[in-house]
């Protein structure tokens, strides 16, 4: 039963355009939510993260929207560049969880210039 | 300012050995976490580290598998007697505070067993 579900194993957008990542999460104890970016053959790096009192949080190109009564949350980037080619995970933790993240399967963003 | 440091990169094992993966956290990090990542999965919590102490092992396989976090040195994830469904990449991650759940990752291991 996976708790935290990135339903698209990929996404292809145009350089310049928005792209758009989403996820889905099951478990309703969940209050913080991050997005991390991994390139082939390196670990995972945090990207932005959210917490549950909040509905939006942006830095840079990069925004973060959690709609709780959904259970979704979405990575909007824009505009985007083909160094954002790469596989996006997103991860969920409950309060206290003590580093244990929730992570999903992931979504290959693939840039085109 | 090296970040989390995993060796060895690669680690290819036949059935029945035993594993060691090592991992050196960010310097001043005292917090160590593991994480599992079969083909075609997300990572998997496997155990989380404090100097000394195990903090939580609810996402250790009961059998084969261990971690310690000594006082001096890095990290090790050990498996014992190795069975292909082991195969995977081992990540190492680490952070400055405790329970933190921004983490800082390591390259990872890629285990393959023969």
């Amino acid at each position: 039963d996976q708790q935290v579900k990135q339903n698209s194993p990929s996404l292809s957008v145009q350089e310049g355009r928005i792209s758009i990542l989403n996820c889905d999460y099951t478990n309703s104890m969940f209050d913080y939510f991050l997005w991390y970016k991994k390139y082939p053959a390196e670990g995972p790096t945090f990207l932005i993260s959210i917490s549950s009192i909040k509905d939006k949080n942006e830095d840079g190109r990069f925004t973060v929207f959690l709609n709780k009564s959904a259970k979704h949350l979405s990575l909007h980037i824009v505009p985007s560049q083909p160094g954002d080619s790469a596989v996006y995970f997103c991860a969920a933790s409950a309060g206290g969880s003590q580093g244990n993240l929730i992570f999903g399967k992931g979504t290959k963003l693939s840039v085109k210039p | 300012n090296a970040g989390v440091m995993q060796n060895p990169r690669h680690l290819v094992r036949r059935r029945g050995q035993e594993a060691r993966l090592r991992c050196s956290p960010v310097k001043g990090h005292s917090h160590v976490y593991w994480y599992r990542q079969l083909p075609e999965e997300g990572l998997k919590f496997m155990v989380y580290l404090q100097k000394e102490n195990i903090i939580d092992e609810s996402g250790m396989p009961k059998e084969r598998f261990s971690a310690e976090f000594p006082k001096e040195g890095p990290s090790i994830l050990r498996i014992q007697q190795v069975v292909r469904g082991d195969s995977a990449a081992y990540f190492c991650a680490s952070s400055p505070v405790r329970a933190s759940e921004k983490l800082f990752f390591g390259s990872g291991t890629q285990l393959s067993v023969l």
